[in-house]
């Protein structure tokens, strides 16, 4: 079945340095969703893309799908306290159910 | 709008006992489906709904059973728990397959 992976698990950075999550896929997806889910709370929505090659920002985040339609990234630039959570992947192959497939995740955690 | 709700917040189970976790959406959408969320395992798909009186099987079904009589309602029935099962079940929906969606607050289940 399709497989969606993230990496890296975990990620520890100071206050102010960048941060990249990455997510490959098995098979070619129709789009991909990012959420991001605080230390108890639930997942929240953060952006999908659509589009082969599609770059979208929101203030310091950066997510790009490839080309390939088969990996994406969120960059966030100079992390802040705030940004502290687990983002997550998710995406959907229309040639295998209708099923939105999650990456395991990857746990942000900021120093000030 | 109360958007997507979930009961209970909490619930501990004997093994063998049985319960259903209700959800339930005020945004009038179609999509509806059931996450289950493990310790570095990200969110797994049990079931999920395209619509009132169409439900299908997730990633991992097992155990557990769901129905649609209304768009409003996607209960989630474990018929014989077990200590697997214990785990963080969250409940979504979303207006379609490429819409975003929205988690409830989840139901952390303990199975003794």
């Amino acid at each position: 079945g399709q497989q969606v992976m993230q990496i890296p698990q975990y990620q520890h950075v100071q206050e102010g340095e960048d941060f990249t999550t990455y997510c490959n896929s098995s098979t070619t997806l129709s789009n991909i969703q990012w959420y991001k889910q605080r230390p108890g709370g639930h997942p929240v929505f953060l952006i999908q893309l659509v589009k082969s090659g599609e770059v979208k920002k929101q203030k310091r985040l950066t997510f790009q799908f490839g080309e390939a339609k088969k990996n994406s990234s969120l960059h966030i630039t100079a992390t802040q306290t705030t940004d502290v959570g687990t983002y997550f992947c998710a995406g959907l192959n229309n040639n295998a159910g209708n099923m939105l497939t999650f990456g395991g995740g990857t746990r942000l955690m900021v120093k000030p | 709008n109360a958007g997507v709700t979930q009961t209970p917040k909490f619930q501990v189970l004997k093994t063998g006992q049985s319960m259903t976790l209700q959800c339930a959406q005020d945004m009038n959408h179609e999509y509806m489906s059931w996450y289950r969320q493990d310790p570095g395992m990200g969110l797994r798909l049990i079931h999920y709904s395209v619509g009132a009186g169409i439900t299908d099987q997730g990633e991992v079904p097992n155990g557990y059973n769901v129905s649609r009589s209304t768009t409003e309602d996607f209960p989630l029935r474990l018929l014989s728990a077990a200590p697997s099962q214990t785990s963080v079940y969250f409940c979504a929906s979303s207006p379609g397959l490429l819409g975003e969606q929205y988690f409830g607050p989840g139901t952390r289940l303990t199975v003794t």
